[in-house]
């Protein structure tokens, strides 16, 4: 099975920083690779796809890149109603597998 | 629009079964694959298994393989997911999700929370 690796697993941010979090993968995946964003009480939603792709009516200021192992999910400015559990997730093979998240709280 | 609503919450005891449904609507319900999830409290997401509503045709996590059954009624656009041998550490959140290609879990249904208990 691939392994997702999240760093970091908590991350204290203000509103208006730049925030960037990591994501690699045991092996290579290729762009095949979601993330998602997820608040209490709440399913994940889907962010970027295939890597750098912005899912229709996901905010500009998240953007996704990489390719192969090691994947960024950037927050170019952050805003209250981004305080949530991101997940990163391979779609390059069977079985699907999930990074443990990665928590934005306020600082 | 897009809809996969889940059934209620279920609270069972060990060595039991649980049967969770996900009602599709807002799109062609055999065009696309239903995956399952689930999130134990405070944890990350454990990918379950896909099942197509058109074929049938289903694959599960190894970890689940052996007690898992994943099915569908095309008759009313729902996908069921059973896990029999129910443990306490089976106690989770369970989702259901539609995969598109290339764009991957892009609907998502509301969540079970199944609670085994003695």
């Amino acid at each position: 099975d691939i392994q997702m690796t999240q760093s970091p697993s908590t991350l204290s941010a203000s509103i208006g920083d730049r925030v960037t979090i990591t994501c690699r993968a045991s092996q290579s995946i290729s762009s095949w690779l979601a993330w998602y964003q997820q608040k209490p009480g709440k399913a994940p939603k889907l962010l970027i796809y295939k890597a750098s792709n912005l899912e229709s009516g996901v905010p500009s200021r998240f953007s996704g890149s990489g390719s192969g192992t090691e994947f960024t999910l950037t927050f170019s400015c952050l805003q209250p109603d981004d305080f949530a559990i991101y997940t990163c997730q391979q779609y390059d093979s069977y079985p699907r597998t999930f990074g443990q998240g990665t928590s934005v709280e306020v600082k | 629009q897009v809809q996969l609503v889940q059934s209620g919450a279920e609270v069972k005891k060990p060595g039991a079964s649980v049967k969770v449904s996900c009602k599709a609507s807002g799109y062609t319900f055999g065009s696309y694959d239903i995956n399952w999830v689930r999130q134990a409290a405070g944890q990350g997401l454990e990918w379950m298994g896909w099942m197509n509503p058109n074929s049938g045709n289903t694959g599960y996590s190894e970890k689940f393989q052996a007690r898992v059954s994943m099915t569908r009624d095309n008759s009313i656009t729902t996908a069921f997911m059973e896990l029999s041998g129910l443990q306490s550490d089976d106690t989770a959140i369970y989702y259901c999700m539609r995969r598109l290609p290339e764009l991957e879990f892009d609907s998502w249904g509301q969540g079970t929370l199944v609670t085994v208990s003695s």
